[in-house]
């Protein structure tokens, strides 16, 4: 069975330092990884899709890189801004793209 | 924009009660998904579906069924309501085949079941 794992479960960075944050999963038979925000309350924004046959994807201040063989995903976030601030979730999908499991996210707060 | 909407933000229902959530997408999507969230828990997936009156159970289906009559739409039903399922209730939505994986979330349903 699939588990994935977030590290660190929180994080508090002063305004313009770059965010670090790491996922890890067990199994590598994926079909893509995806990173979504999620603000208080409400639904999740997907941010990232990396296919399993890419290394990287970049949108604006951030990339997220994918290490399939080891197990591992990382999303960077340049110059971070208050309005950064939400809880960032990492999924993987199953072998026929369909299925999703995620981490327990990483909670960002970063300080004006 | 994909859009997926869910037939309410909140909900409060008695113990026993039956209980409809209601979720329709409006990109033709095959796949739909219900989640629950719950803290320390995470997301958690409930039931699936990846075509008109196909479903699939996911990690925790007990408590729970599901209908999809329409391709646009899918019901999460509890038949009867218990405390243990106060959560949030997370619909989403994606294409299969080539366009596989990338899920497109609802709001969300805040359920509290007293």
């Amino acid at each position: 069975k699939q588990e994935v794992t977030q590290i660190p479960a929180a994080l508090s960075v002063p305004e313009g330092e770059n965010l670090v944050l790491n996922c890890s999963f067990t199994d590598s038979a994926i079909y893509n990884l995806q990173w979504f925000r999620q603000d208080p309350g409400k639904g999740l924004t997907s941010l990232l899709l990396i296919q399993s046959s890419q290394r990287e994807q970049t949108s604006g201040r951030l990339n997220a890189s994918l290490d399939k063989s080891s197990g591992r995903s990382t999303l960077y976030i340049a110059a971070s801004q208050p309005g950064d601030s939400a809880t960032y979730l990492c999924a993987v999908s199953d072998a026929a793209g369909n299925k999703l499991t995620f981490g327990g996210g990483t909670r960002v707060l970063v300080k004006p | 924009d994909v859009k997926v909407t869910q037939s309410s933000r909140y909900l409060v229902k008695r113990t026993g009660e039956k209980v409809f959530l209601e979720c329709v997408q409006d990109m033709d999507h095959e796949n739909m998904f219900w989640y629950r969230q719950d803290p320390g828990l995470g997301l958690r997936l409930i039931y699936f579906s990846y075509d008109v009156k196909m479903k699939e159970k996911g990690d925790i289906p007990e408590g729970y069924s599901v209908s999809r009559e329409k391709k646009e739409r899918f019901s999460l039903i509890l038949e009867s309501a218990s405390t243990n399922q106060t959560s949030m209730y997370l619909c989403a939505s994606s294409l299969s085949g080539t366009g596989a994986g990338k899920q497109y979330f609802g709001p969300g349903t805040r359920l509290t079941v007293t």
